[in-house]
């Protein structure tokens, strides 16, 4: 069974320019979590996607948005890139409490 | 707000030697428990999970780890490690209503031949 896919493996943006990260789930799972892995700061909740709807939302500003297609795949977008914006970006997916975890966009912003 | 707090930073051990690592979280309400592991290179495994029932719960790799609700812990153990044990290993929680995870800060465990 093929695990949680992200791409890209590596996004090179500038500060103020638009970046959009893509997530695969398992199949047969329908939530899709993501996630910012910056250093010094951990791993932190961004969104929840479940069924095509935003259940729940990180700490994080408006800039941050994304969404759920049809085939439950999703997409992170980041506007207004800033330079505390370069991070691991992971995506995990689930169908119910436990997580499974993709191995992760990595985001610099020059 | 969820926190969780593991004890260590950055253990060394030899092999064969046995591991404990700790984590507390804060919240009072049911919660779901989880160790998640990465190796050097790799994404984030699922080690462990807990529920509810036996608050002894075994993983893959020989792992097992032990919830404590009066001491809102749930540490993870292993008898005796191996160099492929070295990794960073997280703690999470989730509620049993929102399953967005909150993860303690890690600990690295770097074990000697």
């Amino acid at each position: 069974e093929a695990g949680v896919t992200q791409s890209p493996t590596h996004l090179i943006k500038t500060r103020g320019q638009q970046a959009t990260l893509r997530c695969s789930p398992i199949s047969g799972h329908t939530s899709v979590y993501w996630y910012q892995q910056a250093l010094g700061l951990g791993l932190q909740f961004l969104l929840w996607y479940d069924e095509g709807e935003e259940r729940n939302r990180g700490n994080f500003p408006p800039r941050f948005s994304g969404r759920q297609f049809p085939n439950y795949s999703s997409e992170l977008n980041v506007n207004a890139l800033e330079l505390e914006d370069s991070a691991l970006y992971l995506c995990a997916s689930s169908l119910r409490a436990e997580q499974y975890f993709g191995p992760g966009t990595r985001l610099t912003v020059t | 707000a969820q926190s969780v707090s593991q004890h260590n930073h950055h253990v060394i051990l030899s092999e064969a030697a046995s591991l404990e690592l700790g984590c507390n979280y804060s919240y009072g309400g049911t919660v779901n428990l989880f160790w998640y592991v990465q190796y050097p290179g790799q994404h984030l495994q699922l080690l462990l999970k807990y529920f509810s029932g036996d608050p002894l719960v075994k993983g893959i790799k020989g792992f097992e780890a032990e919830f404590i609700k009066s001491k809102f812990s749930f540490n993870l153990r292993k008898p005796s490690v191996q160099w492929s044990d070295t990794a960073e290993y997280f703690c999470a929680v989730n509620e049993s209503d929102d399953y967005k995870l909150s993860f303690g800060a890690g600990t690295t465990v770097t074990v000697r031949a």
